[in-house]
């Protein structure tokens, strides 16, 4: 059965810290999605990865960071949270057979005080 | 450039009653239409898709959508909704001038009642 996690389920961090948000497929999918959700906005597209090393912003990357060394795992990185980076963020993979369909993991609902 | 239009942020309906989530989308290009849906604290899970072939897609929890071509649109219909239904849907299209990206519409909140 196809896979995506993520890291935490919830996360409580403060102004200023660095945060790091793990995503891992085991779909062996070439692209991967970092998504933020708020309401009434839908999904925004953070960063997202076609290959290992190779990223492209989206539309709303500032603020943010992401690192692909292995195929199976993207990584969102704030540098110094802030308390508009409130939100849930979604992880998403697709390739191969898949084509366009993407496959979401749980989320992590992320809270900067 | 490509983007998608959900109409309803919010569908209010009775229990056992019909309902339609109306999707609309820019451009008559070849495309590819999904529907997610995401349960209280959890992701985005496909509903269905459609790719090529039949305008009519179906679920296997008694969703429906049909891609009408002419109109630009891919809506959702259930001839009878059940409290479980309960979620956010959501409607996508591929992108097809980049990597396997979807264009989001903003999501319609199904409010089931009882």
């Amino acid at each position: 059965d196809v896979k995506v996690t993520q890291s935490s389920r919830y996360l409580v961090k403060r102004t200023g810290e660095k945060v790091f948000l793990e995503c891992v497929q085991d779909m062996d999918h070439e692209n991967m999605f970092w998504y933020r959700q708020d309401p009434g906005l839908g999904l925004r597209l953070i960063y997202f990865s076609y290959d290992v090393k190779m990223k492209e912003k989206g539309d709303i990357p500032e603020g943010y960071s992401v690192s692909r060394e292995k195929k199976e795992r993207f990584s969102l990185i704030l540098e110094s949270a802030s308390t508009n980076q409130t939100s849930m963020y979604l992880c998403a993979s697709t390739g191969g057979l898949a084509g366009y369909e993407q496959y979401f993991g749980p989320g992590t609902r992320l809270t900067v005080t | 450039a490509q983007s998608v239009t959900q109409l309803d942020s919010q569908v209010p309906v009775f229990e056992e009653a019909p309902v339609e989530l109306r999707c609309n989308y820019s451009s008559s290009v070849s495309v590819y239409l999904f529907w997610y849906v995401q349960y209280p604290n959890q992701g985005l899970q496909l509903l269905l898709k459609y790719l090529s072939g039949s305008t009519l897609v179906e679920s296997i929890n008694g969703f429906e959508a049909e891609f009408n071509k002419s109109q630009t649109s891919f809506h959702l219909r259930k001839p009878s909704v059940h409290i479980s239904d309960t979620a956010e849907y959501f409607c996508a299209v591929s992108d097809l001038s980049s990597n396997y990206q979807l264009i989001w519409g903003a999501g319609t909140k199904l409010i089931i009642k009882p």
